[in-house]
Formats: C-alpha cells, sequence, structure tokens
C-alpha cells in the first residue's frame, strides 16, 4: 500500500505570513492529488485538485504544486488568517474510488 | 441540500455487540464510501460503492459489511463490534463522470468498550 508523510507536527505561523504544507509519498505516483480541509469534529473540505501531468495550480489564497520526481506536494496558504486554522489532509488519488490519505498537518495561525 | 448525512453522531458499544451507521446523500451522487480515521492515521478505505448495486473492499474491510440500499443510502454494518474498532467514521459520496471530488458526511464517533 501507499505510505504518504506529512509533518505531524503542528506548523504555527504569524497571521499574514505564508503557510506551506507538505505531502511526501513512497512508490509509484498517483493520478492526482487533492487538498483537504478538516476542522475539529467535522468531515473533510475539498480544496483544491492536481493531477499528475500538472506543475501548478491555484485557487485564491491557495497554491498546489506537484512534483512527481521528488515525490511531494506542497500547499501554500498566502496572507494566512486565524479563520485558516485547521488541519490539512492531502489524499493521494490512483483512480475514481481508490484513495489513500496522509493523517494532516495541523496549521495554527496566530493574530 | 442538506448534502451528506450520518446517523447516529455518537455511539457507545460493548464488545460483541451489532450496529449499523447510516449514510444519506441527497446531490444524485453515483459513488459512495466509508472511512475510519484514527488518531495518528489518515483516513482509511472499509468499503466503498462505485453505483447502486455494487460494493466493493477497501484498504480495511475486515468486520465490515455494506449495503447499497438504493442511490441515496449506503450503510455500514458491524456483526460484532470490537475495541479496535473505537474510531470517528465518514461517510462520502462522489458525482459521476471525470470529477473527482468527494463530499463527506460530519462522521460518527463510535466506542466499543
Amino acid at each position: 500500500s501507499q505510505k504518504i508523510e506529512q509533518n505531524s507536527e503542528a506548523l504555527n505561523i504569524q497571521e499574514g505570513k505564508t503557510a506551506t504544507l507538505t505531502c511526501n509519498y513512497t512508490n509509484y505516483s498517483p493520478a492526482y492529488l487533492q487538498w483537504y480541509r478538516q476542522d475539529p469534529g467535522r468531515g473533510p473540505v475539498f480544496l483544491l485538485l492536481i493531477r499528475e501531468n500538472e506543475k501548478e495550480k491555484r485557487k485564491e489564497r491557495l497554491k498546489v504544486t506537484f512534483d512527481t520526481t521528488l515525490k511531494q506536494s506542497l500547499f501554500h496558504i498566502t496572507a494566512s488568517q486565524p479563520a485558516d486554522s485547521a488541519t490539512y489532509l492531502c489524499a493521494l488519488g490512483y483512480n475514481f474510488n481508490k484513495f489513500y490519505f496522509g493523517s494532516g498537518t495541523k496549521l495554527n495561525v496566530k493574530p | 441540500n442538506a448534502g451528506v448525512t450520518q446517523t447516529p453522531k455518537f455511539q457507545v458499544l460493548k464488545t460483541g455487540q451489532s450496529m449499523t451507521l447510516q449514510c444519506a446523500q441527497d446531490m444524485n451522487h453515483n459513488s459512495m464510501y466509508w472511512y475510519r480515521q484514527d488518531p495518528g492515521m489518515g483516513l482509511r478505505l472499509i468499503y466503498y460503492s462505485a453505483s447502486e448495486g455494487t460494493t466493493d473492499k477497501g484498504e480495511v474491510p475486515n468486520g465490515y459489511n455494506v449495503s447499497r440500499l438504493n442511490k441515496r443510502e449506503f450503510s455500514l454494518r458491524l456483526e460484532s463490534a470490537a475495541p479496535s474498532q473505537t474510531s470517528v467514521y465518514f461517510c462520502a459520496s462522489r458525482p459521476a463522470g471525470a470529477q473527482e471530488t468527494q463530499y463527506f458526511g460530519p462522521g460518527t464517533r463510535l466506542l466499543v468498550l
């Protein structure tokens, strides 16, 4: 099975700074990679998807990069706000029904 | 639209008891999924249903059964609960076609004593 590594330690940053979260994987590269946000006591909410043939994807203050050579995806939140505080999960997709999730990184944005 | 709903929100079972977790979606999605989430681990797929009438095993199916009752509903059954099944269970659905986005329910917290 796939092994996915996300930093288990919380990332603490100051409001207004850029937060960068990392998702590393072993073995075979996925067809696409997703990032989700999860708040305490709630289900994950989809944020962005990037396909294996794409290098970068943006949506408002969010940016995702995908490097299949390094087997790594980076997730950036620019101009971070306290409301961005949450746990962020990456998920690797191999077809429509086969997904592997990382354990997530908790982001704390301090005012 | 309510999206994906799950019942119950929280349940305590004794070892050996059985129960069914219910999931329903009102978005007319074809595919539905059951995951479990444990501390320090990612969401792990238990079972999925690619369409009404079909179900398939995911990464951790042992100890569980599922039923795709109709297009809206997908239930997860624990026949004989074990403490190792203490977890948070999430149901998700996904539309047909090339879209790969999953929509998750709020989760069911299950404690097996």
